[in-house]
């Protein structure tokens, strides 16, 4: 079945670290591009990082860049999202999506809450 | 970073009758490859956003004829011809020409 399928979400405290993995199943992961996007409660969506087929390239939205880190490991086909000092407003749900241009395939979602 | 709003943010629908959403991006989509770069998704009440609309006006697969795209530039419109409850949800347009890729603010389709 093709599917992507987020974990590691959790409730942490602001300036601690997370780390979120997406497993990939039922087709060719190292084929391709892979982003996060995230949606704070209520809220609209926001794209955050994205990587290339082979990880050699990233981009990374600003409000997130030195903070944030996006990876795979195509040997096990996982994409990761690395989070450190993370801020009240990091709290979303944070979905991994296949593509380039556009997401065609979508995880359900994993919740972050950083609250104290 | 590139802008992009949706009209109206809130539409309320009898079923069967059409609606139609538009998306305004703050540059042109047009890439020099020749494609626009737009898209549009819906996300239905607690799932995740699905792809419906690719480069503008391109069904993806599974989705029903229902739903059409147009546009050109810098306008853009989605359009249900006859809306059915299972179209409830938040629609959004994209673009990816340039990145970040954006998002409009969404609009929420709702059954009378």
């Amino acid at each position: 079945q093709v599917q992507l399928v987020e974990s590691g979400g959790d409730v942490v405290q602001p300036g601690r670290s997370l780390r979120l993995a997406c497993a990939a199943a039922g087709f060719t992961f190292s084929d391709y591009g892979m982003h996060w996007v995230r949606q704070a409660p209520g809220k609209g969506l926001e794209w955050v990082a994205v990587i290339s087929t082979d990880g050699t390239k990233k981009n990374h939205v600003d409000s997130v860049k030195g903070r944030f880190t996006i990876s795979r490991d195509n040997s096990e086909n996982t994409l990761y999202l690395h989070m450190d000092r993370l801020r009240a407003d990091d709290t979303a749900v944070y979905y991994c999506a296949r593509g380039l241009r556009h997401f065609d395939l979508w995880g359900q979602g994993t919740l972050v809450t950083v609250s104290s | 970073d590139i802008v992009m709003t949706q009209t109206p943010l809130s539409l309320s629908v009898t079923p069967g009758q059409p609606a139609s959403i538009s998306c305004k991006s703050s540059q042109s989509l047009l890439h020099s490859d020749g494609d626009t770069y737009l898209y549009w998704y819906l996300q239905r009440p607690g799932q995740p956003p699905q792809l419906l609309i690719y480069e503008v006006s391109n069904r993806f697969s599974g989705v029903p004829d229902r739903f059409s795209g147009s546009g050109s530039g810098t306008d853009f419109t989605l359009k249900i011809s006859r809306v059915e409850a299972e179209d409830v949800g938040l629609y959004y347009c994209m673009q990816s020409i340039q990145l970040p890729p954006t998002f409009g603010q969404g609009t929420k389709v709702e059954i009378k």
